[in-house]
């Protein structure tokens, strides 16, 4: 089955650690993003990439970081200089194509918790 | 600049009753629209979506129309069900950028049997 695939569901961290989650697709988009939730709110992008070894900032990119050297991997790390990383973080990708029909689809999400 | 309006939840509605979640949008030219539903815990589905004005677009009973006049896309469904309590985004695709997304805040839909 094609999809997109978060690890791990839930995250545990102590203040002043960095922290990886991953992020795996096999529908072989091009272009993936991470978005990050918080309780009654709605998404708020902090990466995307359009194409491998490419990607551009979002609207909340202070305090992550993010890497795209495999097509089908884009893995997001919170670093201790994120001041309020406690949230639901949602990984996305698209066919990339830039048609007007380009529909991102969801993985299903790692809620971090920072203790 | 593109943004998306929806209506401030929750809605609650009983078992058979008719939806409307309100959605109106900011964009120049004709942006694409998407309906997503996110259950407890989960990521987000697309539910539906329209490429351009006057499209509909429909999936498990949802149905939105692409209001190029009035620039909205609102949600309806004829009768709702206990398991489509949820939470639902109204979101759009700027022109300028195709992978860009713009969601709205999202609206928490509760059906009471």
């Amino acid at each position: 089955d094609g999809g997109i695939t978060q690890s791990p569901k839930y995250l545990f961290r102590k203040e002043g650690q960095n922290v990886t989650l991953s992020c795996e697709q096999n529908l072989n988009h091009d272009a993936m993003y991470w978005y990050r939730q918080d309780p009654g709110q709605g998404l708020r992008l902090i990466y995307y990439s359009q194409i491998v070894n490419d990607f551009q900032k979002g609207d909340i990119a202070e305090g992550y970081s993010v890497s795209r050297e495999k097509k089908e991997s884009f893995p997001l790390t919170v670093t201790s200089a994120q001041k309020n990383p406690t949230a639901f973080y949602l990984c996305a990708s698209s066919i990339g194509a830039g048609g007007p029909a380009d529909t991102q689809y969801f993985g299903p999400g790692t809620r971090l918790t920072v203790l | 600049g593109n943004s998306v309006t929806q209506m401030e939840g929750p809605v609650t509605l009983s078992e058979e009753a008719f939806l409307t979640i309100n959605c109106t949008y900011t964009a120049t030219g004709y942006p694409s629209l998407f309906w997503y539903v996110q259950y407890p815990g989960e990521g987000l589905q697309l539910l539906l979506k329209a490429t351009k004005a006057d499209d509909k677009g429909s999936n498990k009973g949802f149905e939105a129309t692409y209001r190029k006049e009035t620039t909205s896309f609102h949600l309806e469904k004829g009768s709702v069900q206990v398991s489509d309590s949820a939470v639902y985004f109204c979101a759009l695709s700027g022109i300028e950028n195709f992978n860009k997304f713009y969601f709205g805040s999202g609206t928490k839909l509760n059906v009471k049997p």
